[in-house]
């Protein structure tokens, strides 16, 4: 398997933009997960899905912020508009919830916001 | 909620010297404990979990970590450390009846010096 797959790898974008940031579970992962890293706060976790249906959104921001999973194989983060304290590093994860597997990380995003 | 301190944001250690770092969390409830380690650009992987049974866990690379209810604590060790263990280490706990739920440490940072 590929694993968590995540695009882009790195996004710099302008204050004010949209930003769309995307993930690809790995097959068969029932949850998926939204974490944003910054050097200030660490690890936060945004948001998870369980098959396909948010469950917890309350680590999002701002209503700037909005996540959507249309199906399993697929997931987006946006955010509109943008700004500079945006800026951090965005990661994917997922994990199957039978068997109390571990979360399986993407690579992440790197986010600036000028 | 659940939430988890690690006490050192930095450890600075020689090569083949005996590494420590600490994690104690907080919970009203019965928890999965996890460590995950972070390369440079890279996502986290895992090193190891306590979800029951035996306290002292064995993980990848030769860590081990070991459960202490009483002091609420799950600090992660290794003999004897290498260049190449040189990383950002998160402590993360979830509740046992949602482990989709993981809240994660602010990170350790060690790095191995030759």
């Amino acid at each position: 398997d590929a694993g968590v797959i995540q695009s882009p790898r790195h996004e710099v974008t302008e204050m004010g933009q949209e930003v769309t940031l995307r993930c690809k579970p790995i097959s068969g992962h029932n949850s998926l997960f939204w974490y944003r890293q910054t050097m200030m706060r660490g690890l936060e976790l945004l948001i998870y899905f369980n098959n396909n249906v948010p469950i917890d959104d309350s680590g999002m921001p701002e209503d700037r912020f909005s996540a959507k999973m249309p199906n399993a194989s697929f997931s987006t983060l946006k955010i509109q508009p943008s700004e500079p304290r945006d800026s951090a590093v965005y990661f994917c994860a997922s994990r199957r919830d039978s068997g109390n597997t571990e979360a399986f990380f993407g690579q992440g995003t790197r986010l600036t916001v000028v | 909620a659940q939430s988890v301190t690690q006490l050192d944001s930095q450890v600075p250690v020689f090569e083949e010297a005996p590494v420590e770092l600490r994690c104690n969390y907080s919970s009203s409830v019965s928890v999965y404990l996890f460590w995950y380690v972070q390369y440079p650009n890279q996502g986290l992987q895992l090193l190891l979990k306590y979800l029951s049974g035996s306290t002292l866990v064995k993980g990848i690379n030769g860590f081990e970590a070991e459960f202490n209810k009483s002091q609420t604590s799950f600090h992660l060790r290794k003999p004897s450390v290498h260049i190449s263990d040189t990383a950002e280490y998160f402590c993360a706990v979830s509740p046992d009846y949602n482990n989709n739920d993981m809240r994660f440490g602010a990170g350790t940072r060690l790095t191995v010096k030759p």
